[in-house]
């Protein structure tokens, strides 16, 4: 079954909303990916983050691996943050990473 | 910044055709990957390589052969082209436990 889940599937803000996605893994866990792909474009890191908390500008990685999930929190969001956001994780050395179906975010005026 | 880059970004074949997707990274990464991306399934791994010589069946290895003649080069093949591989397909390169980076993407038609 799928072993990466993201959620919600898509979501619709108003700019300046905040939004949290999330990703939970049914199985161990020896990285995380987040990306941000726009339509038709390719897939940009966003952060990698096996554990604990990153930040970037108005964003926020935070991965918890006991309870198996990552969360990616955008503040004040913009418009030009729309697109699609995966999540991908690795599940052990030497294994490979496996993806979400991603969360297909639209910021509106 | 870490350099992949895909060639064609565009295709059309014809089914029973040959196809040969081509990626070159200059990072010196040690693991490149191909996968295909179809709405309603997301990003799946096709084939993937640890390093020069080395080729590794993914997830959905059916109808693809990979070769990986040297560091910076993996490609993806398709033998017998059929319209159910009309996709995008995208190349990524990593270094052992770390960020994978993406191509920019090869859009595949299939008539």
């Amino acid at each position: 079954g799928q072993q990466v889940q993201q959620s919600p599937t898509s979501l619709v803000l108003q700019e300046g909303e905040n939004a949290e996605l999330q990703c939970n893994f049914s199985t161990s866990l020896n990285s995380m990916q987040w990306f941000y792909q726009r339509p038709g474009g390719s897939l940009i890191s966003v952060f990698y983050n096996p554990s604990g908390t990153k930040q970037s500008g108005r964003l926020t990685s935070t991965t918890v691996i006991k309870e198996r999930r990552s969360s990616l929190h955008i503040s004040s969001s913009q418009i030009t943050d729309s697109g699609t956001y995966l999540c991908a994780m690795e599940q052990g050395s030497g294994t490979y990473q496996r993806f979400g179906t991603g969360t297909k975010l639209q910021v509106v005026p | 910044e870490a350099a992949v880059t895909q060639s064609p970004r565009n295709k059309v074949a014809v089914t029973g055709g040959k196809v040969t997707l081509s990626c070159n990274q200059t990072n010196n990464h040690n693991n490149m990957y191909w996968y295909r991306q179809d709405t309603g399934h997301g990003l799946r791994l096709i084939h993937y390589s640890y390093g020069a010589g080395s080729t590794e069946k993914g997830d959905i290895p059916d109808g693809y052969k990979a070769s990986r003649p040297s560091q910076e080069n993996f490609s993806l093949i398709l033998e017998l082209a059929t319209p159910s591989q009309t996709s995008v397909y995208f190349c990524a390169s990593e270094d052992w436990g770390a960020e994978q980076y993406f191509g920019p993407g090869t859009r595949l038609t299939v008539l």
